[in-house]
């Protein structure tokens, strides 16, 4: 188990451009998190899957942001029309059923939105 | 919703020193406190946590104390070493299951 698993590094885009992150969970993790960190600032959530199901959204999350976990296992966050203000860096975390708090990290996908 | 403060912002100890990190939470009803420790260019890790039905927890050289009267809770680190430089968070549960609201990080630079 290689842990929380999250790609790209790093990305880099234009305003206005669409972009997709990727995370693959621990596996045997039903629950799946993503969090927005920005510099010197804490993480915030931004919306929590059990399995496939999408549990909880933040009102963070405009209706630029969609995430998906198709078959609960790996999961999409999507930003359209990206703005400056979306860059962050955009963690992903994972948790198993029998200790749902006890969350594990990815390292993250650094966004910069030039 | 949850409001998480954390105090101080940053903390610069010399190595074998202790080191204190507080946070306060404004919902009473936030039953799960962790403490998670971040460096450079990597994820939030945990490094300890707290439930409410328990006022102190220790683990080796760091400790956490929870006063639910007055809705805080403390990191302690005895025997600082220069490998505890980094940025540790305290969080919340919020009542509402499944998330984690984050205090806005601590800065720890031991020097040795």
């Amino acid at each position: 188990d290689t842990g929380v698993s999250q790609d790209p590094r790093h990305k880099i885009t234009k305003r206005g451009q669409n972009v997709t992150f990727r995370c693959d969970p621990i596996s045997e993790h039903n629950r799946l998190y993503w969090y927005r960190q920005t510099l010197g600032q804490g993480p915030e959530f931004l919306t929590y899957f059990q399995n496939e199901a999408q549990l909880e959204k933040s009102r963070l999350l405009s209706d630029r942001f969609s995430a998906e976990r198709p078959k609960g296992s790996f999961s999409t966050l999507e930003i359209q029309r990206t703005e400056q203000g979306d860059s962050a860096m955009y963690l992903c975390a994972s948790s198993p059923g029998d200790r749902p708090m006890s969350y594990t990290f990815g390292s993250g996908t650094r966004l910069t939105v030039v | 919703g949850e409001n998480v403060e954390q105090h101080p912002s940053t903390l610069s100890v010399q190595e074998g020193d202790s080191a204190v990190i507080k946070c306060t939470y404004s919902d009473s009803a936030s039953n799960y406190f962790p403490w998670y420790k971040q460096e450079l260019g990597k994820g939030p890790q945990l490094i300890i946590d707290i439930r409410s039905n328990v006022g102190e927890k220790k683990d080796q050289r760091i400790a956490v104390t929870l006063n639910k009267t007055a809705k805080h809770f403390s990191l302690h680190i005895t025997e600082t070493q220069p490998e505890d430089s980094a940025v540790y968070f305290c969080a919340a549960k919020t009542p509402s299951w499944g998330k984690l609201q984050f205090g806005a990080g601590t800065q720890v630079v031991v020097t040795p």
